[in-house]
């Protein structure tokens, strides 16, 4: 069984650029979430993909969007860095209807200069 | 506004000792409460989860605390351990699969 697999591990960026952030899902997981931690605090949810629709999202504004593939694999997609987009973005995927776990990856530190 | 208030920040304890750390929370809708073990560079993994028609669980050392009525839910480390120095963050979830996290507790064992 693989767990969550995130890429890249670290990226930097500058103001204004955009950016897309890539997350495998674990095997037999059917939902995605992403999360944003910024340094010293809980993860803030962003929004959730499920049957390749966003089906919940956090107090995010629109240019932070997604998209999720048949393969439940998803990426996160930010326009328009400002810097307090610098944080840890977490990915988590969980088995809709099949229980409560989720499993978090590793994370992309994003950094915006 | 957060959902879940973690309490305390910090705390170190020694080799052998106890560490409590205490979640409150407001919204009753919430059906599944979650604690993450967060190292340095690391994702949450999940350490025990609790529902609310159960006032305590156990794993190994770790158990959880629970009280309804309270709205408050606790984590308690029996004999902790260096290995066991880490970010532990309660979580809260209802229907809606979105995870609201606390604010975190660093917690650092002396050996």
């Amino acid at each position: 069984e693989t767990g969550v697999t995130q890429s890249p591990t670290h990226l930097i960026k500058t103001r204004g650029q955009q950016v897309t952030l890539r997350c495998s899902s674990q095997s037999g997981h059917n939902t995605v979430s992403w999360y944003q931690q910024a340094l010293g605090q809980g993860p803030q949810f962003i929004f959730q993909y499920y049957r390749e629709e966003e089906n919940g999202r956090g107090n995010f504004p629109p240019r932070f969007s997604g998209l999720q593939f048949p393969n439940y694999s998803s990426e996160l997609n930010v326009n328009a860095l400002e810097l307090d987009d610098s944080a840890l973005y977490l990915c988590a995927s969980t088995l809709a209807g099949g229980g409560y776990g989720y499993t978090f990856g590793s994370g992309t530190r994003l950094t915006v200069v | 506004q957060q959902q879940v208030k973690q309490s305390p920040q910090s705390l170190i304890v020694q080799k052998g000792g106890i560490s409590i750390i205490n979640c409150a929370y407001e919204n009753t809708a919430f059906d599944y409460f979650p604690w993450y073990q967060q190292f340095p560079g690391k994702g949450p993994a999940l350490l025990i989860a609790i529902r609310p028609d159960v006032s305590e669980k156990k794993e190994g050392r770790f158990t959880i605390s629970f009280n309804k009525s309270a709205k408050q839910f606790s984590l308690h480390i029996m004999d902790s351990q260096p290995g066991d120095s880490a970010t532990y963050f309660c979580a809260a979830r209802g229907n809606d699969y979105k995870l609201s996290f606390g604010a975190g507790t660093t917690v650092t064992v002396r050996a």
